[in-house]
């Protein structure tokens, strides 16, 4: 079946610009996370959703970060006001009960901010 | 907090070689532990699991164990091909997948024929 898809693959934008990354995760999967993979800081967790709802959104790095999900399916991240920062691959995984800790991620998006 | 230590590399073995990779884990509670491969161009694939002490995980000739008392999930592969060069990650899961993976830093292996 199909995967976890991303859009865009490659998003390049200037500093101040706000971005939108999507992920339509794998048909039926229950949870959805997003993770940021950066050359300095490895891969780091952002969020998780259960559903649509986030029950912790306190691995977001700043408040220019949201997310966001809806019918329990494709989620948005939204970056504010961009950074040079910000640049790093977003990736996107999905898992389903009851083997929730296993994850199938997506290709990602290369965010570059000039 | 949770963390993932591995060797960070590059780890360079020629073919049929043995491969060992370690890393070692600080965790809260009984993990779950997983290595994710990412073959150049690709995204993450997971390699293989294990969800409680002294299980196995195995996959594509690769092995590692659950190793409560040193914390720990190497892993091995008794002969690496050219196909296995790829970054490898150690990562765990505490919340049962509610907390998102606590990843290492990975490990770049390169295989030379």
């Amino acid at each position: 079946g199909a995967g976890v898809s991303q859009s865009p693959s490659n998003k390049v934008t200037e500093k101040g610009k706000d971005v939108e990354l999507r992920c339509d995760p794998i048909s039926g999967h229950t949870a959805l996370y997003w993770y940021r993979q950066s050359l300095g800081q490895g891969l780091e967790f952002l969020i998780y959703f259960q559903g649509n709802s986030a029950p912790d959104k306190s691995g977001l790095p700043s408040d220019r970060f949201s997310a966001e999900r809806t019918g329990g399916s494709v989620s948005t991240l939204t970056i504010q006001r961009t950074q040079q920062e910000d640049s790093a691959v977003y990736l996107c995984a999905s898992g389903y009960r009851p083997t929730l800790d296993t994850q199938y991620f997506g290709p990602g998006t290369r965010l570059t901010v000039l | 907090g949770n963390s993932v230590t591995q060797m960070e590399g590059p780890v360079t073995l020629s073919e049929e070689a043995f491969l060992t990779i370690n890393c070692t884990y600080t965790a809260t509670g009984y993990p779950s532990l997983f290595w994710y491969v990412q073959y150049p161009g690709e995204g993450l694939q997971l390699l293989l699991k294990a969800t409680k002490a002294d299980d196995k995980g195995s996959n594509k000739g690769f092995e590692a164990t659950y190793r409560k008392e040193t914390t720990s999930f190497h892993l091995e592969k008794g002969s690496v091909q050219v196909s296995d060069s790829a970054v490898y990650f150690c990562a765990l899961s505490s919340g049962g997948g509610a907390d998102g993976l606590t990843f290492g830093k990975g490990t770049h292996l390169i295989i030379q024929p």
